[in-house]
C-alpha cells in the first residue's frame, strides 16, 4: 500500500465550485505539505502543517484553506476555484525531530477548472 | 528571495554516457540539499540528500556538494533510456519547507 496518498486523482469543476483534495499518510509523519506545480512554474508551497495543532501559510496560500483533521490527514480546499488553479496538486510529509527535512511527495491530484 | 536556480535544459546524453546536473542556491543558511526524479505526470521521487561538502555516493548517483560556491549537482554515470526524466534540485534551511528548482529536463538516448 502507498504510504501517502490522495484522493481524488482526477478532479475536473466549474468557476466558484469548492472544492476538497483529500492526502492521507501511513509514515507516521508529523510534518504535512501541500504544493502546485504549474509547466514552467515548479513546486510551489501552498501550506504546511508540523503538527495538529500548527498550520503556516507558504508562498502562494491565497485562495486555498486547509486542515489538519488528524496527525495522518491534511486536506485542501478552494473555497471558491478558479480557472489559474487548474494545476496538479501534491501532498508530501516528512519526519519531526529531523532538521534535514526529507520529504516525500504522495501521487498527486490533477485538478482542471473550467 | 530565496532561489534555486536549474537548467531547464533539455539535457541530452548518449545510453551510457555521464549526465552531469548542476543547481546553484541562494540562501547561504541552507543547510540540505536534495535531487528528486519526477517523470511526467508523477509525483517526485526523492533519490538523493546530502548534508556537508564533498561527494556522496548511490549506486550510479553522485551528489556534490560545495558551500562556498552554493553549488549543488548530480551525476548520473552509465545513463539509462529509464534515466530520462525531470530532476529537481530542493534545497532547506533550518527545517522548514523546501525550496524547489524548476528542474532540468533529461534525455537519454538508445
Amino acid at each position: 500500500d502507498a504510504d501517502v496518498t490522495q484522493t481524488p486523482r482526477n478532479r475536473i469543476t466549474k468557476t466558484g465550485k469548492r472544492i476538497m483534495l483529500e492526502c492521507s499518510q501511513t509514515k507516521g509523519h508529523d510534518r504535512m505539505y501541500w504544493y502546485r506545480q504549474d509547466p514552467g512554474l515548479g513546486l510551489r508551497l501552498i501550506y504546511y502543517s508540523f503538527d495538529v495543532k500548527d498550520i503556516n501559510k507558504g508562498e502562494i496560500s491565497d485562495g486555498y484553506s486547509v486542515s489538519r483533521q488528524a496527525q495522518a490527514k491534511f486536506s485542501l480546499s478552494l473555497e471558491s476555484a478558479i480557472p489559474n488553479q487548474t494545476a496538479l496538486y501534491f501532498c508530501a510529509t516528512s519526519e519531526m525531530g529531523q532538521s534535514y527535512n526529507e520529504q516525500f511527495f504522495g501521487p498527486g491530484t490533477r485538478l482542471t477548472v473550467l | 528571495q530565496k532561489e534555486v536556480e536549474q537548467n531547464s535544459g533539455p539535457l541530452s546524453v548518449p545510453e551510457g554516457a555521464i549526465a552531469s546536473l548542476n543547481c546553484t542556491y541562494s540562501d547561504r543558511g541552507s543547510q540540505s540539499f536534495f535531487w528528486y526524479r519526477q517523470y511526467s505526470g508523477k509525483s517526485p521521487e526523492l533519490i538523493m540528500s546530502i548534508y556537508s561538502n564533498g561527494d556522496k555516493e548511490d549506486g550510479r548517483f553522485t551528489a556534490q556538494l560545495n558551500k562556498a560556491s552554493q553549488y549543488v549537482s548530480l551525476l548520473i554515470r552509465d545513463s539509462q533510456p529509464s534515466d530520462s526524466a525531470t530532476y529537481l534540485c530542493a534545497v532547506n534551511q533550518a527545517g522548514t519547507a523546501l525550496i524547489f528548482g524548476k528542474g532540468t529536463t533529461l534525455s537519454v538516448s538508445s
